[in-house]
């Protein structure tokens, strides 16, 4: 149980673009996800907390029009980096809280690498 | 603000042998989890062992142990016969309200 998905795993796209990467609860419904972001031999540093049916919360320092995140259903949530430029390039992680557990223990998605030419 | 400190980049340890990976953190808080995850080559986060700070008996998972000690704020991770399949980057994290706070990782390698 518990799994998380994460689609595409590599994107490669021309800066200027947007680039949408969906975040899926498998198995279990999720009303709140989390997305990461990683630098190459760095730590995860939380970009956003996703809310199913309302706006996302984002840390300081994170355009929020930049980085649109939706969370339409509990069980899919979407980043959507609109514009991209080569310094958006990295490792994008999401993961999400199962609400039925009885610890607030996140499960991560496999990562999606976000290449800008 | 939380802060998790990792102060070993990097470890290596003969196969079957125990490596105990240091984690120290910063709260005023009296009440939050701790985690250590895992992160292979695969990139893939995998969930080691978590313990709540309001328990006082340290959290196992087969293989795997944690020393939590609250008042000094330390959070060790202990790995028991190393296979070659622990070779991954550990990050310590610590987590209040659903956010995680995570360190900057120690890179184990584990040598046939």
């Amino acid at each position: 149980g518990a799994v998380v998905s994460q689609h595409p795993s590599r994107v490669i796209c021309k800066s200027g673009t947007s680039v949408k990467i969906e975040c899926r609860s498998l198995d279990f419904q999720a009303t709140t996800m989390f997305w990461y972001r990683q630098f190459p031999k760095k730590s995860l540093m939380l970009m956003a907390t996703s809310n199913e049916g309302s706006k996302a919360t984002y840390e300081q320092g994170v355009e929020k029009d930049k980085f649109l995140i939706n969370h339409a259903s509990l069980t899919l949530s979407t980043l959507t980096v609109t514009s991209a430029h080569p310094e958006d390039s990295s490792f994008y992680i999401c993961s999400a809280r199962d609400p039925d557990s009885r610890t607030d223990t996140q499960y991560f998605g496999p990562g999606t690498r976000l290449t800008v030419l | 603000a939380q802060t998790v400190t990792q102060s070993q980049p990097e470890m290596s340890v003969q196969e079957a042998e125990t490596v105990t990976l240091s984690c120290t953190y910063d709260t005023s808080e009296n009440n939050y989890y701790l985690f250590w995850y895992k992160q292979p080559p695969s990139r893939q986060m995998i969930l080691v062992i978590r313990q709540e700070a309001y328990k006082q008996q340290n959290a196992t998972e087969n293989r795997f142990s944690v020393n939590f000690q609250k008042a000094a704020k330390s959070f060790s991770l202990k790995i028991s016969d190393s296979q070659l399949g622990d070779t991954a980057m550990y990050f310590c994290a610590f987590m209040k309200l659903l956010k995680l706070t995570f360190g900057t990782g120690t890179r184990l390698t584990i040598i046939p």
